[in-house]
């Protein structure tokens, strides 16, 4: 059965500090990679998402995720922590003709 | 702002009752997508619209439906609600149908069942 998860529920970082949220994944398919970032109250924005290529994968707000076919993972990283990246952090694995497969989600926060 | 719609913003209601949820999608988007985010399921893709024809089923109980019109505005219908329902229903959507397509979350429907 296709699967996702995220081992942290709940992390907290120091701002400045940097950031490694895992995600591994189950998937008959060849996946594609999704990491979705949800403030509280609101829809999710993606942050990225792998295809093929460069297993390395640059996103927005300063964000890049790593796909490890061998680990089955796809682990998002951020060099630097800021104050605003505090949210829920969701990964997701989908293919073409399939249905999404969201993980539980790792909750960030950021201290002072 | 992804430019996806939602209406209404929270809904309470009572068990067994049925109530319809409103998404009009971007400008220009094809599809729309229906996911349903509870504490304990976390976040469920229940269905797809392409065009106005369904493209693809999730986890979606039979007492719910979906639908898609010619304007492309999508309204995902759910009946003899039960306490388990209350949760927060996401509409998405995207110029295409397929999974590499970049979708756009909207703001989401709180609904809450008494």
């Amino acid at each position: 059965a296709q699967s996702v998860t995220q081992p942290d529920i709940h992390i907290t970082v120091s701002e400045g500090a940097s950031l490694e949220l895992r995600c591994n994944y189950s998937y008959g398919a060849t996946p594609y990679l999704f990491w979705y970032v949800q403030s509280p109250g609101q829809g999710l924005q993606l942050l990225l998402k792998y295809f093929s290529g460069d297993t390395l994968v640059q996103g927005i707000k300063g964000f890049e995720a790593e796909f490890k076919r061998s680990q089955s993972s796809f682990n998002l990283r951020k060099p630097s922590v800021h104050w605003s990246d505090a949210a829920e952090y969701i990964c997701a694995v989908g293919a073409w003709g399939q249905n999404f497969v969201f993980g539980p989600g790792t909750r960030l926060s950021v201290l002072p | 702002d992804s430019g996806v719609t939602q209406t209404p913003k929270h809904l309470i209601t009572a068990t067994g009752q049925r109530v319809t949820l409103r998404c009009s999608p971007r400008s220009g988007d094809l599809s729309v997508y229906w996911y349903q985010q509870s504490l304990d399921q976390g976040l469920q893709f229940l269905i797809q619209y392409y065009n106005g024809e369904e493209r693809a089923k999730g986890n979606i109980l039979e007492r719910f439906s979906a639908q898609q019109f010619p304007d492309l505005h999508s309204e995902l219908n759910l009946s003899s609600l039960e306490l388990g329902d209350s949760a927060l229903y996401f509409c998405a959507s995207s110029v295409g149908q397929g999974a590499e397509d970049t979708q756009y979350f909207g703001p989401g429907t709180r609904l809450t069942v008494l």
